[in-house]
C-alpha cells in the first residue's frame, strides 16, 4: 500500500458544483494532515491543515477519519479559479516534518 | 517580506553533467527541504537541512547532495545527471518549533536533462 494515495482524476465539474476528494494514508501514527493546492507549473501552496476531526475555511471543508485512515476535501460552490491539482500531504511520522505527498487530484471547473 | 526564492528558474543539461540549484528560505525560517516533482507526480522528498547539516533523507542516491549555509540558504547538487532527473525541483522552508510541518515552497527550478 502506498503511503499516501489519491484518485488522480481529473474531476470535471461545472461552476457551482460541490466536489469531494478522498485520500488514504498508511501510517496510523500520523497526527497532522494537509491539503496543498498546486496550479499548473507553479509551486504547491498550503490550502488547509487538519489536526483533529476536521477543519472548515469558507467553501472548503477537510475531514479526517482516523479509524479508516482517510482524509477528504470538500469544495462547495466551485469557482473557475478552483481549477488546480489538490495534493494530500501526510508527515512521515509524529515527530518529523518530512512530508509525503500524494500524486494529486486534478480538478477542472468549467463554466 | 520575501518568500522562498530559487535560482535558476529553468536549466537545460546533458547526461553526465553536474548541476547546482540554489534556494533562499523565507525570512525567519531555518529549515530547508528539497523535493523532486516529476511530471504528473506529487513532490518526492529528497532531504532536509537544519543548522547546516542534513537531518533527514529520502530515497535518493548519493548523486544527490546538498549544503546549507550560515544564512540558512541551501544548495542542491546533482552529479552524473540522468535523463530521469528531469523534473521540477522544489525548495521548501519552515519555521522552527511547532510549526515545522507547515512548509512554504519556492517557485522551483525546472531541470531538463537531454
Amino acid at each position: 500500500r502506498k503511503e499516501v494515495e489519491q484518485d488522480p482524476g481529473p474531476f470535471n465539474v461545472p461552476e457551482g458544483a460541490t466536489v469531494a476528494f478522498n485520500c488514504t494514508y498508511s501510517n496510523s501514527a500520523s497526527q497532522s494532515f494537509f491539503w496543498y493546492r498546486q496550479d499548473c507549473r507553479k509551486e504547491p501552496k498550503l490550502l488547509m491543515s487538519v489536526y483533529s476531526s476536521g477543519n472548515e475555511d469558507g467553501r472548503f471543508t477537510a475531514q479526517l477519519n482516523r479509524a479508516s485512515q482517510y482524509i477528504s476535501l470538500l469544495i462547495r460552490d466551485s469557482k473557475l479559479s478552483d481549477s488546480a491539482t489538490y495534493l494530500c500531504v501526510v508527515p512521515r511520522g509524529p515527530n518529523t516534518d518530512k512530508l509525503i505527498f500524494g500524486t494529486g487530484t486534478r480538478l477542472q471547473v468549467f463554466p | 517580506d520575501a518568500g522562498v526564492t530559487q535560482s535558476p528558474t529553468h536549466l537545460i543539461k546533458t547526461r553526465g553533467q553536474q548541476v547546482t540549484l540554489r534556494c533562499s528560505p523565507k525570512s525567519g525560517h531555518d529549515t530547508v527541504s528539497w523535493y523532486q516533482q516529476a511530471l504528473g507526480q506529487g513532490p518526492q522528498f529528497i532531504f532536509q537541512y537544519y543548522e547546516e547539516e542534513e537531518r533527514q533523507r529520502g530515497n535518493f542516491p548519493d548523486r544527490f547532495s546538498g549544503h546549507q549555509f550560515p544564512n540558512y540558504s541551501s544548495e542542491l547538487n546533482v552529479n552524473a545527471l540522468l535523463l530521469g532527473d528531469s523534473a521540477l525541483y522544489l525548495c521548501a522552508s519552515s519555521l522552527p518549533g511547532l510549526n515545522q510541518e507547515t512548509q512554504y515552497f519556492g517557485p522551483g527550478t525546472r531541470l531538463l536533462v537531454l
